[in-house]
């Protein structure tokens, strides 16, 4: 499957636990998009990657959240300090530059915290 | 404030039926808009943009920048049509492209 992956694909933490998302992009894409999708609501900008470069941060991203794209390749998204209020499905996007806009989401990860 | 509104949680029709996805958007720009699906136990795909004006399973969408809407159509509903959709936009232009997403509206088509 050379599609978006994302690892784990379910994470049930203890609130005040630090947890860590991967995602793999599609090897050729050089835009990396986290969203974040809640019970009922559709998926919600979090953060967005050019190549290495963080160039785009919701509101949403408290302090607690932190994002990383080491070589311009794979991503992470940490969460610090869970709160249940954390409790969502994370989603990773990833897409070509230029004018082809078509992003391809990842199965995401659904975090629980109890 | 960007903003695409999609009033129908649930749209269930019969098979054959001629099916209509409401979405509006809030946009002072020229933003880009999509139709997203997801079927059951799937993830989140493309199913057509308004660039590219095409027909995508029987779906068509036009733009209405009068009316500030995106309606996703289809003349005969067929039962793999049952899934969830989302009305998408971005700003075009090349800029982030980030997507702002609507809450969606399940459709279920009875056989």
């Amino acid at each position: 499957d050379t599609g978006v992956s994302q690892d784990p694909r379910h994470k049930i933490t203890k609130r005040g636990q630090n947890v860590t998302f991967r995602c793999d992009p599609i090897s050729e894409h050089n835009r990396l998009y986290w969203y974040r999708q809640t019970l009922g609501q559709g998926p919600e900008f979090l953060t967005y990657f050019q190549n290495e470069a963080q160039l785009e941060k919701s509101r949403l991203l408290s302090d607690r959240f932190s994002a990383e794209r080491p070589k311009g390749s794979f991503s992470t998204l940490e969460i610090q300090r869970t709160e249940q209020g954390d409790s969502a499905m994370y989603l990773c996007a990833s897409s070509w530059g230029g004018i082809s806009y078509e992003q391809y989401f990842g199965p995401g990860t659904r975090l629980t915290v109890t | 404030a960007q903003r695409v509104t999609q009033p129908e949680k649930l749209l269930s029709v019969f098979k054959g039926a001629p099916v209509e996805l409401k979405c509006n958007y809030s946009y002072s720009g020229s933003p880009e808009l999509f139709w997203y699906v997801q079927y059951s136990r799937q993830r989140l795909q493309l199913l057509l943009r308004h660039i590219s004006r095409e027909s995508i399973k029987g779906f068509t969408a036009d733009l209405n920048k009068g009316e500030t809407s995106f309606h996703l159509k289809k003349p005969f509903a067929q039962e793999e049509d049952s899934a969830m959709y989302y009305c998408a936009l971005s700003r075009g232009g090349g800029a982030t492209n980030k997507l702002i997403f609507g809450t969606g509206t399940l459709l279920a088509v009875q056989p």
